[in-house]
């Protein structure tokens, strides 16, 4: 059965960085691209971008262009996000999911930015 | 493309047909899901391409639509539906709706 199991939750210090990740199972890894969504407590979605686990190409919202680092590990069938430079503002929960539908999510990992 | 969901809030009872809708700001295509969320979970998927229903969803889920206006249809609500719902667009770029919260009177 698919599965896309996200790392636990995350409190980091303003300005720094944190990596989330997202293990795929149960299909085949490079079949799929994986997406990262966004969001902040009691508001919508936000797509924050893709990446083709194949080829390595990512494709961003251009409101986190300069935030987000989408990459992935073949070997171990796991993506990666990466989000820089941390504000409040980035204190949201973070989900992965994969292909054009969005069929399977991960179970969102919650960020919390605070000093 | 922006999308515009209304209502925001919706209160109904178990046994109503309920309709929510999804307006895009450009034609969409078709190219549009709709998803549901419980409180504390990650999206579900609903329908994908206006109008197919994803494996193992009820059959009393049902969208429909065309250019730029879409609509979900629970055709009776049933207590479990209690969530709140999103459409989203992948024609020109990729957006969500800003949700329905359907709450069961």
């Amino acid at each position: 059965q698919v599965n896309l199991l996200q790392s636990g939750a995350a409190l980091v210090k303003p300005g720094a960085s944190v990596k989330l990740s997202c293990k795929a199972s149960g299909y085949t890894f490079t079949d799929y691209y994986i997406h990262w969504v966004k969001q902040s407590h009691g508001k919508s979605l936000e797509w924050i971008g893709y990446i083709n686990p194949n080829s390595g190409y990512t494709n961003y919202n251009e409101k986190f262009k300069s935030k987000a680092t989408l990459t992935v590990d073949k070997s171990t069938n796991t993506a990666y996000m990466e989000l820089s430079r941390l504000t409040s503002e980035d204190s949201a929960t973070y989900y992965c999911t994969r292909g054009t539908y969005f069929d399977y999510w991960g179970q969102g990992v919650m960020v919390t930015v605070s000093s | 493309i922006q999308l515009t969901q209304s209502p925001s809030l919706l209160s109904a009872s178990v046994g109503d047909r309920v309709t929510l809708s999804c307006k895009g700001s450009q034609n969409i295509n078709n190219y549009l899901a709709w998803y549901q969320q419980k409180l504390g979970e990650a999206p579900k998927l609903l329908i994908y391409k206006t109008n197919s229903l994803q494996t193992g969803i009820p059959s009393r889920f049902s969208g429909s639509g065309s250019g730029t206006d879409y609509t979900l249809t629970i055709s009776s609500l049933h207590s479990e539906d209690l969530a709140t719902y999103y459409c989203y667009q992948y024609n020109n770029g990729l957006t969500f709706g800003s949700g329905t919260k359907l709450e069961i009177k």
